[in-house]
């Protein structure tokens, strides 16, 4: 089956810092890969995806590559701000169901 | 345009009560799912469906029932509500385009059971 597996946190930084998240997967199929954000008392928001390997997904400031050699798809940021402080969920999906398979989620706090 | 509704947003519940979650997208989507989330747990699956009248069962489908009349509408049914169902729930509609697919999500039901 398929299953996602992210670093453990929580996760505490100073602003500016630079971030990076792993997630690393395995996956029956050639998957679709996502990080998705909570912010403090919220749904899920998609941050960013990548579809196939090599892609690089990027968004408000973040970036994460498709690694099939590696199935991973780390999350970075060159400089955090306390506005990114939420949990981040990294995901997949296979096949046609659109069913997602996270992660359990990391807990990201930027301290001013 | 709203996306994915959930209602209520919160809820507390005596166990043996029963109660419907409410779940509604307006785009068209195929898939739609239930998910539970739990501190130290991530986002587990309840049940889902593939479209309107199919439904299947999840990681986590005990104590829960659900229906797909419509395209829209992905109701979850709490049979008799137990402590342990106190969580986060969230609803997600979601798209496969070929190569192109993404989940939206509700806001989410922050559910109490004493």
């Amino acid at each position: 089956g398929n299953s996602v597996t992210q670093m453990e946190g929580p996760v505490t930084l100073s602003e500016e810092a630079f971030l990076t998240i792993n997630c690393t997967y395995t996956a029956t199929g050639y998957p679709s890969l996502f990080w998705y954000v909570q912010y403090p008392g919220e749904g899920l928001q998609l941050l960013l995806k990548a579809t196939k390997a090599d892609d690089k997904g990027s968004n408000k400031g973040f970036e994460a590559t498709y690694r099939k050699e590696t199935t991973s798809f780390h999350l970075e940021k060159g400089s955090v701000q306390v506005s990114d402080s939420a949990v981040y969920f990294c995901a997949l999906i296979t096949g046609a169901n659109s069913k997602l398979t996270f992660g359990k989620g990391i807990t990201l706090s930027v301290r001013p | 345009n709203a996306g994915v509704t959930q209602t209520p947003k919160f809820q507390v519940l005596k166990t043996g009560q029963s109660m419907t979650l409410q779940c509604a997208q307006d785009m068209n989507h195929e898939y739609m799912s239930w998910y539970r989330q739990d501190p130290g747990m991530g986002l587990r699956l309840i049940h889902y469906s593939v479209g309107a009248g199919i439904t299947d069962q999840g990681e986590v489908p005990n104590g829960y029932n659900v229906s797909r009349s419509t395209t829209e509408d992905f109701p979850l049914r709490l049979l008799s509500a137990a402590p342990s169902q106190t969580s986060v729930y969230f609803c997600a509609s979601s798209y496969s385009r070929g190569w192109n697919t993404e989940a939206f999500f509700g806001q989410g039901t922050r559910l109490t059971v004493v």
